[in-house]
């Protein structure tokens, strides 16, 4: 079956400082991995869309700059929160999608900054 | 406004009895899926729903992408069925998920 593998779980960071989590799809080919946020109001963002070989589509509010992701091959993803700070705090969720249609999600990466 | 509505908020069950979780779209939709999410956060997907019925054990998703509103019926509840419920809906060709706000079910003996 499919499986998606998040990590680190948690991450405590101080603030100003930079926390990376990784995402990796098992058992098929992740064509295209999505980064959400939810934050501690429970509400979702896209922070992004990463396609093999496209362009990473940023959505609006999220950069490159504060938000790189590297997406190497069909199974692994990897993104970074540069000098975190507090309204970064959230549930950090990659998102494979299997056929272009199902989206699995891994654990997620929770960031406290303190 | 939001273009996922999710209902009820919350609903609490005795254990055994069913569910019905409701979710609504103010525009056309490519796709949905609904989400159970976990109490430490993680997100399990329950159903890829783009229209029609589904089932899969005792949870029933139904899809009308003309109503533009999908439904869970979850039926004989267990206390394990606790958790939150979200709906997702994905705008034509955009790869982009809108979240609705979810339903906290609790299941009590």
């Amino acid at each position: 079956g499919a499986l998606v593998y998040q990590y680190p779980r948690r991450t405590i960071c101080k603030s100003g400082t930079s926390m990376r989590m990784e995402c990796q799809a098992v058992g098929f080919q992740a064509t295209s991995v999505a980064w959400y946020r939810q934050s501690p109001q429970k509400t979702f963002e896209l922070i992004a869309l990463s396609t093999v070989n496209s362009a990473i589509k940023y959505e609006q509010n999220f950069t490159q700059e504060k938000f790189p992701i590297s997406h190497p091959n069909l199974s692994f993803s990897s993104m970074t929160v540069l000098n975190a700070y507090l309204e970064d705090r959230g549930l950090y969720l990659c998102g494979a999608y299997r056929d272009g249609n199902t989206l699995y999600f891994g654990e997620g990466s929770r960031l406290i900054v303190v | 406004g939001q273009q996922v509505q999710q209902s009820p908020t919350s609903l609490v069950l005795q254990e055994g009895e069913n569910a019905e979780l409701q979710c609504n779209f103010s525009t056309s939709l490519n796709s949905m899926q609904w989400f159970y999410q976990r109490p430490g956060g993680s997100l399990i997907s329950v159903f890829y729903n783009p229209s029609g019925t589904k089932q899969s054990g005792r949870l029933t998703s139904t899809t009308v992408i003309k109503e533009r509103r999908s439904s869970l019926h979850i039926s004989s509840s267990q206390i394990t069925d606790s958790g939150t419920y979200l709906c997702a809906m994905e705008l034509a060709n955009t790869g982009k998920l809108t979240f609705g706000d979810g339903t906290v079910l609790t299941v009590k003996p």
